[in-house]
């Protein structure tokens, strides 16, 4: 068990429509990290926060958006949801946000997002 | 886009042999991680290489970095079926902007059959 919760753990919708994944990092973890992993294009860095405040930004879709809350869960909104957009979805976090040296990232489970 | 390549993409091995995967990568790292997935699971941190070092163990797992040579290896001794998993090495890159987004690699997929 990493320590890092997301939520909802499998997601069925439709196209066009919005979802909004949910992760509560390690205690005392200031960065929470949002990656994509599908098939195709396999495991890709969406946006990172460090607490509260976005820091760093990955391949991420103009649909999707995400922010840390104050007391450092994250959410991660998907909005007009294609095929495409059917992979797992992972949120990590770290006790830093340093810019070298990050060291290890801790995983959650992932969320599982089918869409149809 | 992906920083790093494994080879091979998959791997198959009987228990108690060893298991060797590479990993090559682009720009200039602060470290290299290898990280292990179960089917379907999170990914769990195995090690962190520095840019300075050379070589480091835990347990059976032996790593190696070359950075002339921008590559890495993974070395898993005396597998066993509970090592069947895919294993991803992740770098984080020596840029200014890039706050230890670590980029990872497509995996290397390995079955250690009993």
């Amino acid at each position: 068990d990493s320590g890092v919760t997301q939520t909802p753990k499998h997601l069925i919708t439709a196209t066009g429509q919005r979802v909004t994944l949910r992760c509560s990092p390690r205690s005392g973890d200031l960065s929470v990290y949002w990656y994509q992993q599908s098939l195709d294009q396999g495991l890709q860095f969406l946006i990172q926060y460090y607490n509260g405040e976005e820091r760093a930004k990955g391949n991420i879709l103009e649909r999707f958006s995400a922010q840390q809350f104050p007391d450092l869960h994250s959410e991660l909104n998907l909005s007009s949801l294609e095929l495409g957009d059917s992979a797992l979805y992972f949120c990590a976090s770290s006790p830093s946000g340093a810019a070298v040296n990050t060291g290890e990232l801790f995983f959650g489970e992932g969320s599982r997002l089918t869409v149809l | 886009s992906q920083q790093g390549e494994e080879d091979p993409q998959a791997l198959s091995i009987q228990e108690g042999e060893n298991a060797t995967m590479n990993c090559s990568y682009k720009t200039s790292i602060n470290n290299l991680q290898w990280y292990r997935q179960n089917s379907g699971r999170g990914l769990v941190h195995l090690i962190l290489i520095r840019s300075n070092e050379r070589e480091k163990h835990s347990g059976r797992l032996r790593v190696t970095l070359d950075t002339s040579k921008k590559s890495s290896s993974l070395l898993i001794t005396a597998s066993r079926a509970a090592d069947t998993a895919s294993y991803f090495c992740a770098t984080d890159p020596l840029t200014t902007d890039s706050w230890g987004k670590l980029q990872f690699g497509a995996g290397t997929q390995v079955v250690v059959t009993p």
